[in-house]
């Protein structure tokens, strides 16, 4: 019973294609994450919603979008994909922000050719 | 500007041996500290949660953490490791004023040894 799931695993672009990740939960959670992660490094936020507020972090590219059309889904767009945005994204929900475990799905590992 | 430090990129030991991974933070007060697990191909899981209280927290798979205020820390202590507890530790604070935030740490990569 999976409980947050990312599609598709692997996602293979082109240098200037758009990209969009999915990330979908079973856990009615208020906020959804998504993060960066390059190889050997922290997870980096990019944003996250809570509820339908969206929170940019102030160093995301532009070229980083996300919607959220319900409580279940969340997408993570980038608009013109670049050589140095190949890594594994993870998407993960709180119940609520403060205080809170995230629970993260197995991530989507994006590469750009 | 908060930060988190594991200052051990690769630890390795050999199975049944202790094991401590340290983790070290700014802010300007007490976070939320949690230690995550990821093992390849998966997602993070949380391994312990500091909140308030006991500054020494149980895990369920054998480890604890402690928090330790003066030093800033809060490292994972785990008396003796199996195999399977192969994989990268994460240490992460969430800040407790204004917007809270999760910052991770970069972190430490476990190798056991047969």
């Amino acid at each position: 019973d999976a409980m947050v799931i990312q599609n598709p695993r692997y996602q293979v672009t082109q240098f200037g294609k758009p990209v969009t990740l999915s990330c979908s939960q079973t856990l009615n959670h208020n906020v959804m994450y998504w993060y960066q992660q390059k190889s050997s490094q922290a997870p980096k936020l990019l944003f996250h919603y809570y509820d339908k507020d969206f929170n940019n972090e102030a160093d995301t590219p532009d070229n980083f979008q996300s919607r959220r059309p319900n409580t279940s889904f969340c997408f993570l767009d980038i608009r013109s994909p670049g050589l140095g945005d190949a890594a594994m994204y993870l998407c993960a929900t709180s119940r609520d922000p403060g205080g809170y475990e995230q629970y993260f799905g197995p991530g989507t590992r994006l590469t750009v050719t | 500007a908060q930060s988190v430090t594991q200052p051990d990129i690769h630890i390795t030991v050999s199975e049944g041996a202790s094991l401590e991974l340290r983790c070290n933070y700014s802010y300007g007060a007490t976070p939320y500290l949690f230690w995550y697990v990821q093992s390849p191909g998966q997602g993070l899981q949380l391994l312990l949660k500091y909140f308030s209280g006991d500054t020494l927290v149980q895990g369920i798979t054998g480890g604890e953490a402690e928090f330790k205020r003066r030093q800033s820390s809060y490292n994972l202590r785990k008396p003796s490791v199996h195999w399977s507890d192969a994989a990268e530790y994460f240490c992460a604070v969430e800040t407790t004023s204004g917007t809270y935030k999760y910052i991770f740490g970069t972190g430490t990569r476990l190798k056991v040894l047969a």
